[in-house]
């Protein structure tokens, strides 16, 4: 069975400061892992994937993650938040017929 | 650019009473699921669906709950006697093809709340 565990229902930031969102995996066999937003009133939005290609993972909005498998982590980070990074992210590891998410990480950006 | 699109965005309905909760899936999308949300809590898979069968579920999605694909656009979930615990945001999502690595492209969502 697959699973993700995200470290921090809240998160808090300065604009400005560096995000690192906290996401852990456990899997039975390679991982396919993902970051998915969500924002206020709206659906699910992805953000990267993680598909073995490469470690380090560049996604939309300045966002990255590193696949790391000694750690089983794959974290989220951007080096400067903004106020419109404001909402919910999930972790996600996928495979077969269906996604499994974490509890997700709601990140606050002070002004 | 295309999107999933759900209906309604949000149902209010009485303990007991059946609901459809109405999605069109990505044109060329070949694979479909149903996920909710309970307020506060995390995405919870229901069910996918694959060439006109459900291709797995989870233990959430028990006798109560039905999908189907009615015609070549609509993707559905009924619930036949809804309980207050099915309170919640459903999201349907679309995807071209599964494996390790479908992303998923997900609606707005269909808040139901059972009074």
């Amino acid at each position: 069975a697959q699973s993700v565990t995200q470290l921090g229902s809240h998160v808090s930031v300065s604009e400005g400061a560096l995000v690192l969102l906290r996401c852990n995996y456990s899997s039975s066999v390679p991982p396919y892992l993902f970051w998915y937003v969500q924002y206020p009133n709206q659906g699910l939005q992805l953000l990267l994937k993680y598909t073995s290609a490469a470690t380090l993972v560049k996604g939309i909005n300045g966002f990255e993650a590193e696949f790391k498998k000694s750690e089983t982590s794959f974290h989220l980070t951007k080096p400067s938040a903004h106020m419109s990074d404001a909402a919910e992210y999930f972790c996600a590891v996928g495979g077969g017929f269906k996604t499994i998410f974490g509890a997700g990480t709601r990140l606050f950006v002070k002004a | 650019e295309p999107e999933v699109t759900q209906t309604p965005s949000h149902q209010v309905t009485q303990m007991g009473q059946e609901v459809i909760l109405r999605c069109v899936p990505i044109s060329n999308h070949l694979y479909f699921y149903w996920y909710r949300q309970i307020l506060g809590q995390k995405v919870e898979f229901l069910v996918s669906f694959y060439n006109n069968e459900i291709s797995e579920k989870s233990e959430i999605f028990d006798d109560q709950f039905s999908v189907e694909r009615p015609d070549g656009s609509n993707f559905t979930l009924k619930i036949r006697s809804t309980k207050l615990e099915d309170s919640a945001m459903y999201f349907c999502a679309s995807s071209e093809w599964t494996g390790n690595t479908g992303e998923l492209f997900f609606g707005e969502g269909s808040r139901l709340t059972v009074l």
